[in-house]
């Protein structure tokens, strides 16, 4: 079974301040992970994926095989950053290698000016 | 259009009628995928089609629900005898092909009286 957990529904930091946000996640194979973005009354966007190895609104993710982990970074995080975030794995367990999501519980980031 | 379009966006109904929600993906994406919100939760994988075909419905909580896209294009998601717990946002996705990113929709809200 394939599981992403987000440890922290709530994050709050000051303009400018380094920001991680957690995403741990359980998958026997070879996971493909992303991080998603849901700005105030906005759709669900991609952010950035582990493949693509870019850095999206100064954003950044490394994918650690060893502790199951894919943290997303800013180091100096800024107002518009305030939104919903959610991680996400697409794995190909059975042989089933379309894309399905598996997300986390998400995480509210609130940047405070 | 320019992305995925639900509708209708939002959808009351009292227990024990049926609803039903479409999705109009962006023209010439092969694959697409709903996906259940409940609140204060992440998406959770109802059901994918690869054009036409109805390749995994894994997701689907019950027999009372439904999907089709009968002509690769656009989907209908339909639930019947709905039920209070059948209130949630219905996220629908659409992408390109396998392991291409996907793009969701505004999702609709739906609320069970």
């Amino acid at each position: 079974a394939q599981r992403v957990t987000q440890p922290e529904k709530l994050l709050s930091v000051f303009k400018g301040a380094p920001v991680e946000l957690k995403c741990n996640y359980s998958y026997s194979g070879s996971p493909e992970l992303f991080w998603y973005v849901q700005y105030s009354r906005q759709r669900l966007q991609l952010l950035l994926r582990h493949i693509s190895r870019e850095s999206i609104k100064g954003f950044t993710a490394d994918l650690n095989k060893g502790e199951t982990s894919f943290h997303l970074k800013k180091p100096f995080a800024q107002e518009e950053d305030s939104a919903m975030y959610y991680c996400a794995l697409s794995g190909n367990a059975g042989g089933t290698s379309y894309g399905k999501l598996t997300f986390g519980q998400g995480t509210i980031l609130t940047v405070h000016p | 259009g320019a992305g995925v379009s639900q509708s209708p966006r939002y959808k009351v109904a009292k227990r024990g009628q049926d609803v039903a929600l479409r999705c109009d993906p962006i023209s010439g994406h092969v694959s697409l995928f709903w996906y259940q919100q409940a609140l204060g939760q992440g998406p959770e994988f109802l059901t994918y089609f690869q054009n036409e075909a109805q390749l995994d419905k894994s997701g689907l909580p019950s027999d009372r629900f439904f999907a089709e896209r009968p002509e690769g294009s656009v989907s209908t998601l339909k639930i019947q005898r709905t039920q209070q717990e059948d209130s949630a946002v219905y996220l629908c996705a659409s992408s390109l092909g396998q392991g291409q990113p996907q793009h969701f929709g505004d999702g609709t809200r739906l609320s069970i009286l």
